[in-house]
Order: structure tokens, then C-alpha cells, then sequence
């Protein structure tokens, strides 16, 4: 079966601008979850959104948000871009919300420049 | 939910030894998940262990839980070129809480 599947894969924004990216999970998968992933951070977490309600929540501002659909796919903002915002964006998705093996897609890279 | 802790930050061994990383966390869990990254890309799950088991293997992986120092590690043996990667553990406290990782384990596989 297809695995996890985000878009773009690379983009350029400058600051000041908004992104959307998007992630569509495995079929049947409900839960979605997103991380950022810097150099100097390391992988955190975003938030995890099942059945189209967020149930966890990282510790980011608010310019970043995130939904989903009620076909699970999800997608996450980030406005108002900040250099500190160029980051790999992984998305992942599991059968069920938490405890469960997570499957991650290729990730998106955002530059800010 | 909780972050584990691997050690050491980074490994670099020849190929064909056997690499050994260990993670530590903090309070009770569900379950504990090793993943894999290899540069640039998405994390891919390796194996899970379950808070009653002590030992997991699949393949070349050998897992060890000891729930009552709070700790696993993770044996590759045989290690090969491919298995260069930043490897991970995600300690899974259940009831539907997020998974968090730290900053993992950056192995080198030299030739």
C-alpha cells in the first residue's frame, strides 16, 4: 500500500510569508502527526490531529497550526515566517492516536531565506 | 508523554563490528519504539518492545528492555554501510499521549 505522502518536498519562502504543507497518510490510518526537525533542535514535536480534532499539542507558537480532514489527510500552517522556521517538516501517520508505530513521510524542507 | 535519552550522541565503528546505543527514560511505560534516520529523511520504524517483554530481535537488531532501570539498548551486529543513520528511541507512555524523541544516536559505519 502507498506509505505516507507530504507536499512539497522543497521550498522557498521569505520571510514574512505563510506556508501550507500537506500530508496524506496510509489508507485507513487516522492519526497524523507533525514534527519539526532543525540542526540545532533535533526532532520536535508539532501536534497530532485524529478523526479532524487536534489531541496533542508541542510547544509552538501560534503561527503554527495545523487540521484534518475528515479523509484523515492533514495539513499544517506556519505564518508570518521566520528564519528560524527553515526546518524539515516530517509528517507521521499511526492506525490509532498515540501508542501506536508511527510511519513517517520523506518530509518537506523549508528554507527561508 | 516523555523523551528518551541515547547515548552515546555519536558511534563510529568499522563495518562488520557490532554497534551498541542505549537509551534511558524517566517514568513508566507502554511500550519502547527504536526508529532510524538516515540523512534528510524520514525516521523508519525498526522494532517495538512491550513493557512485559526483556528482549526483541529482528534480524540483526537485538532490543533489551529493563523497565526497572528504565533503560533499553539497541545491538546491531554485523554492522554494514547502510547502517549509517541517526537511530532513535521513543518511549511510549500509552493512553493516547504523543511521541516524543530526543536527539538520537548518530552512528558512523566506517569502511
Amino acid at each position: 500500500k502507498a506509505g505516507v505522502t507530504q507536499t512539497p518536498r522543497y521550498l522557498i519562502k521569505t520571510r514574512g510569508q505563510q506556508v501550507t504543507l500537506s500530508c496524506s497518510p496510509i489508507s485507513g490510518h487516522r492519526s497524523v502527526s507533525w514534527y519539526q526537525q532543525t540542526p540545532g533542535q533535533g526532532l520536535q514535536f508539532l501536534f497530532e490531529y485524529f478523526s479532524e480534532t487536534q489531541r496533542n499539542k508541542g510547544n509552538f507558537p501560534g503561527r503554527f497550526s495545523g487540521r484534518q480532514f475528515s479523509n484523515s489527510r492533514s495539513e499544517m500552517n506556519v505564518s508570518t515566517l521566520e528564519l528560524g522556521d527553515s526546518a524539515l517538516y516530517l509528517c507521521a501517520s499511526s492506525f490509532n492516536s498515540g501508542a501506536n508505530v508511527l510511519t513517517f513521510g520523506a518530509g518537506s524542507r523549508l528554507t527561508v531565506l | 508523554s516523555q523523551q528518551g535519552e541515547e547515548d552515546p550522541q555519536a558511534l563510529s565503528i568499522q563495518e562488520g563490528e557490532n554497534a551498541t546505543m542505549n537509551c534511558s527514560y524517566k517514568t513508566s511505560i507502554n511500550n519502547l519504539q527504536w526508529y532510524r534516520q538516515n540523512s534528510g529523511r524520514g525516521l523508519v520504524h525498526l522494532i517495538l518492545i512491550r513493557s512485559n517483554e526483556r528482549e526483541k530481535h529482528s534480524g540483526r537488531l537485538r532490543v533489551t528492555l529493563d523497565t526497572s532501570k528504565k533503560s533499553s539498548s539497541l545491538l546491531i551486529t554485523a554492522s554494514r554501510a547502510a547502517d549509517t543513520a541517526s537511530y532513535f528511541c521513543a518511549p511510549d507512555v500509552g493512553r493516547d499521549d504523543k511521541i516524543i524523541f530526543g536527539k538520537g544516536t548518530r552512528l558512523h559505519i566506517l569502511p
